[in-house]
């Protein structure tokens, strides 16, 4: 079946980096969503990615798909302390059914 | 809007209880799911429906059933509970949005932190 992996698995930033998380799929995706769990919450949608090659800005978070649409990654410039939580890629075949990635929990030093 | 609700927020069972998890949404969504989330191991599927009256298993359906016998309601049930179960499970709603502006967005509910002794 379908296997999404996220790395890394954790990551702690001092408040003012960038962070990145990468998506990798065993199998090529029709689209590609991202959200974002707060601690202790559920997850949120944030963004859905569907074109080969995409780029999408959400203020300071960047998303790509990529050319091959089997991997897509999730950048934040200079972190803030709200974006603490764990970042999680869900991905499509095409049917309605996404398997999620393991997620990538994101801590903010201050 | 409530969104997604979902009930009872969290529950106690012993091994071999059964019980109950209720979902409800009020977004008129033709899509719901529920999924376990276990430390490490992100969400996994256990069910899914893409309509009233219709279900589907996911990736980890055993030991589970479901019902949709109401577009906005989907229930997931654990005849026989037990620790390998102790989980939170999330329910989530989808709307169907077909060509060319497909969506699969997701709206999740807030959780059932369930644990089985």
């Amino acid at each position: 079946g379908q296997q999404v992996m996220q790395i890394p698995q954790y990551q702690h930033v001092q408040e003012g980096e960038d962070f990145t998380t990468y998506c990798n799929s065993s199998t090529t995706l029709s689209n590609i969503q991202w959200y974002k769990q707060r601690p202790g919450g559920h997850p949120v949608f944030l963004i859905q990615l569907v074109k080969s090659g995409e780029v999408k800005k959400q203020k300071r978070l960047t998303f790509q798909f990529g050319e091959a649409k089997k991997n897509s990654s999730l950048h934040i410039t200079a972190t803030q302390t709200t974006d603490v939580g764990t970042y999680f890629c869900a991905g499509s075949g095409g049917y309605q059914k996404v398997t999620f990635g393991t997620g990538t929990k994101l801590q903010v030093i201050p | 809007n409530a969104g997604v609700t979902q009930t009872p927020k969290f529950r106690v069972l012993k091994t071999g209880q059964s019980m109950t998890l209720l979902c409800a949404q009020d977004m008129n969504h033709e899509y719901m799911y529920w999924y376990r989330q276990d430390p490490g191991m992100g969400l996994r599927l256990i069910h899914y429906s893409v309509g009233e009256g219709t279900t589907a298993k996911g990736e980890v359906p055993d030991g589970y059933n479901v019902s949709r016998l109401k577009k906005q309601n989907f229930l997931l049930g654990l005849e026989s509970a037990a620790p390998s179960q102790t989980s939170v499970y999330f329910c989530a709603s989808s709307p169907f949005r077909g060509r060319p502006k497909s969506s699969y967005e997701q709206y999740f509910g807030p959780g059932t932190r369930l644990t089985v002794t």
